[in-house]
């Protein structure tokens, strides 16, 4: 199946700081996702995206597509502590099902 | 709306015993996903049903996993028997039916302790 290595692992940010993960395949994906879990919660949807250097923002999060989309980016503009929590890509398979990223967790420090 | 259901929320029990885990997905949603999360491995899909039949089960551990999809409202993961090294988050997860890779849905998880 696919592959997606994501970087950082572990990310401290003072509040108010920018943040900044990122998710690479050797491979070209068809779609990416991404996700967000709050400490002790479940995996929530937060955004797809499908075409090649889409760019698409939700409030002062700007998700990216690379050209040749084989990475993808989640960017978070002036941290807030509810940001706090584990950020995953994940890259859908053949058989659609999806490869999620080791995710980057985030900790934003008063 | 009820989310995806997953029960029960918590489980502690000795080694060797049977652990059953339920699902219950969104109405009408026509793919689960059995999930395992530890902090070693990260989040790994288990398998995967689409319309009640099991599409791909390569990420099962080993025969002591088995998982069942009876009908399209309820799904189990059965681990039998049991191992420490079990030990983990499982997550359920649905998604509806649709053109191209809809997002997925997920329960509040089961957290498993076998002691």
């Amino acid at each position: 199946g696919q592959q997606v290595m994501q970087i950082p692992q572990y990310q401290h940010v003072q509040e108010g700081e920018d943040f900044t993960t990122y998710c690479n395949s050797s491979t070209t994906l068809s779609n990416i996702q991404w996700y967000k879990q709050r400490p002790g919660g479940h995996p929530v949807f937060l955004i797809q995206l499908v075409k090649s250097g889409e760019v698409k923002k939700q409030k002062r999060l700007t998700f990216q597509f690379g050209e040749a989309k084989k990475n993808s980016s989640l960017h978070i503009t002036a941290t807030q502590t509810t940001d706090v929590g584990t950020y995953f890509c994940a890259a859908s398979g053949s058989a659609r099902q999806l490869t999620f990223g080791s995710g980057t967790q985030l900790t934003v420090l008063p | 709306d009820a989310g995806v259901i997953q029960s029960p929320r918590h489980e502690v029990t000795e080694m060797g015993q049977e652990v059953t885990l339920r699902c219950k997905p969104i109405s009408g949603h026509n793919s689960l996903f059995w999930y395992r999360q530890t902090m070693m491995r990260g989040l790994e899909l288990l398998i995967y049903f689409n319309n009640n039949v099991p599409i791909d089960d390569s990420g099962m551990p080993e025969d002591r996993f088995s998982a069942k999809m009876p009908n399209a409202s309820f799904s189990t993961l059965k681990i039998q028997p049991s191992e420490p090294r079990d030990s983990a988050v499982y997550f359920c997860a649905s998604r509806p039916t649709g053109v191209g890779n809809q997002p997925q849905h997920f329960g509040d998880g089961t957290r498993l302790s076998i002691l």
